[in-house]
């Protein structure tokens, strides 16, 4: 079973520039997540989706990230403009979400944003 | 005050020891307790999670939580030099609530 996939691995840009990631969750995985993970730190998380939805996206950033789930699989993360403060690793993960149950968290590689 | 407390390190440790990692936390709502592991340059793996109280056991990792402390364990028995990584550990309230991080834990076995 493919894991989740995140392109690009590693961006570098200059500040003010804008940047985009991208998601692939496991097949079949309805819940998608993502983190942003600095230096020394543990993951936080942006956002989430059930499907298509935004079920929590209170720490995501809204005046420069901004994030869609098209179909309910794929999605994007979009920082415009970048500052030097978003330099960090940012995670994807997906769970299938049940509620009687535990949902693991599958995580993918990350993207390394460096902003100089 | 951050939801979730954890020792950073770094941990050093020779091949074989015995490992104690701990976190503490201040939400007592928190029901699901899990460690993860993360490699150099690769996205955090579940090792194992506890649903409330007591301990779990998988292999050479046991897992203890004592919620009347607010306080999860890690142990590892015979450390490996493959087990050199960051273990973070994570807690959630419930089924589909978000997850809340420490900092991580960085361990070196040395062979």
């Amino acid at each position: 079973e493919a894991g989740v996939v995140q392109s690009p691995r590693y961006k570098i840009i200059e500040k003010k520039q804008p940047v985009a990631f991208w998601c692939n969750p496991i097949s079949g995985h309805n819940t998608l997540y993502w983190y942003r993970q600095n230096l020394g730190q543990g993951p936080e998380l942006l956002i989430r989706y059930e499907n298509e939805e935004a079920v929590d996206d209170s720490q995501l950033p809204k005046d420069r990230f901004s994030a869609e789930r098209l179909k309910g699989v794929d999605s994007t993360l979009k920082i415009q403009p970048a500052e030097l403060g978003d330099s960090a690793v940012y995670l994807c993960a997906s769970s299938l979400l049940r509620r009687s149950s535990y949902n693991e968290q599958f995580f993918g590689p990350g993207t390394r944003l460096t902003v100089l | 005050q951050k939801e979730v407390e954890q020792d950073p390190g770094p941990l050093s440790v020779p091949e074989g020891a015995i490992v104690s990692l701990n976190c503490t936390y201040s939400n007592s709502a928190f029901q699901y307790f899990m460690w993860y592991r993360q490699y150099s340059r690769k996205g955090p793996e579940l090792l194992m999670y506890t649903y409330s109280s007591g301990n779990k056991e998988d292999g050479r990792f046991t897992a203890q939580v004592d919620k009347s402390s607010k306080y999860i364990s890690l142990f590892i028995r015979d450390s490996q030099p493959s087990d050199s990584a960051t273990y973070l550990c994570a807690m959630s309230a419930g089924t589909g609530n978000q997850f809340y991080f420490g900092t991580g834990t960085s361990l070196t076995v040395i062979p």
